[in-house]
């Protein structure tokens, strides 16, 4: 079974700039999540989709983020314009359920974004 | 208070030792536990979870759940070089959102 993609695995952009990270999830997962994880830290939950609906954008800073999953398949999270804090590893995950219960999530590869 | 703490610093531990890693969480309602494994520069992998209190075993790895504490602990044993990894706490609060601790750096001495 392929696991969750994602690209590209590398960004190096400069402050002000735009940047789009791309995700495709484990087939026939319903719920996809994104994270960003700094240096030293766990990853924090930016943005949590079920199909193709926002269950949770809480913490997703909305002045500059923003992500959509069109057909509730393939998502993409977009940063604009990014600032020297957003250099962390942007992580996608997916799950079999939608929310509450016990479920797992797997993780993609991440993209490690480096903003100069 | 954080959502869900590892205090720890980094643990040394000799090989074929137990290793040891701790958890608080400040949720009272959450109902779903779970320990993963992250390598240096690699994403997230789940090694175990856990969801009544007690003792849950899977290989060398036991996961420990005490709700009326809000404590969760992984234990390794025998540990090996390959288990060298950070270990991430995560914690399925009231509001269905996974929070994380900061993780614990396990290295396992030869």
């Amino acid at each position: 079974e392929a696991g969750v993609a994602q690209s590209p695995r590398y960004k190096i952009i400069e402050k002000r700039q735009s940047v789009a990270f791309w995700c495709n999830p484990i087939s026939g997962h319903a719920t996809l999540y994104w994270y960003q994880q700094i240096l030293g830290q766990g990853p924090k939950l930016l943005i949590q989709f079920q199909n193709n609906g926002v269950v949770d954008d809480s913490q997703l800073p909305k002045d500059r983020f923003s992500a959509e999953r069109l057909k509730g398949v393939d998502s993409t999270l977009k940063i604009q314009p990014a600032k020297l804090e957003d250099s962390a590893v942007y992580l996608c995950a997916s799950s079999l359920a939608g929310t509450g219960g016990a479920y797992t999530q797997y993780f993609g590869p991440g993209t490690r974004l480096t903003v100069l | 208070q954080k959502e869900v703490e590892q205090n720890s610093g980094p643990l040394s531990v000799p090989e074929g030792a137990i290793a040891s890693l701790n958890c608080t969480y400040s949720d009272r309602v959450s109902q779903s536990f779970f320990w993963y494994r992250q390598y240096s520069g690699k994403s997230p992998e789940l090694i175990m979870s856990i969801y009544s209190n007690g003792d849950k075993e899977d290989g060398r790895f036991t996961a420990q759940l005490n709700k009326a504490s809000q404590y969760v602990s992984l234990l390794i044993r025998d540990s090996q070089p390959s288990d060298s990894a950070t270990y991430l706490c995560a914690v399925m609060g009231g509001n269905n959102r996974l929070a994380f601790g900061k993780g614990n750096q396990v290295v396992v001495i030869p």
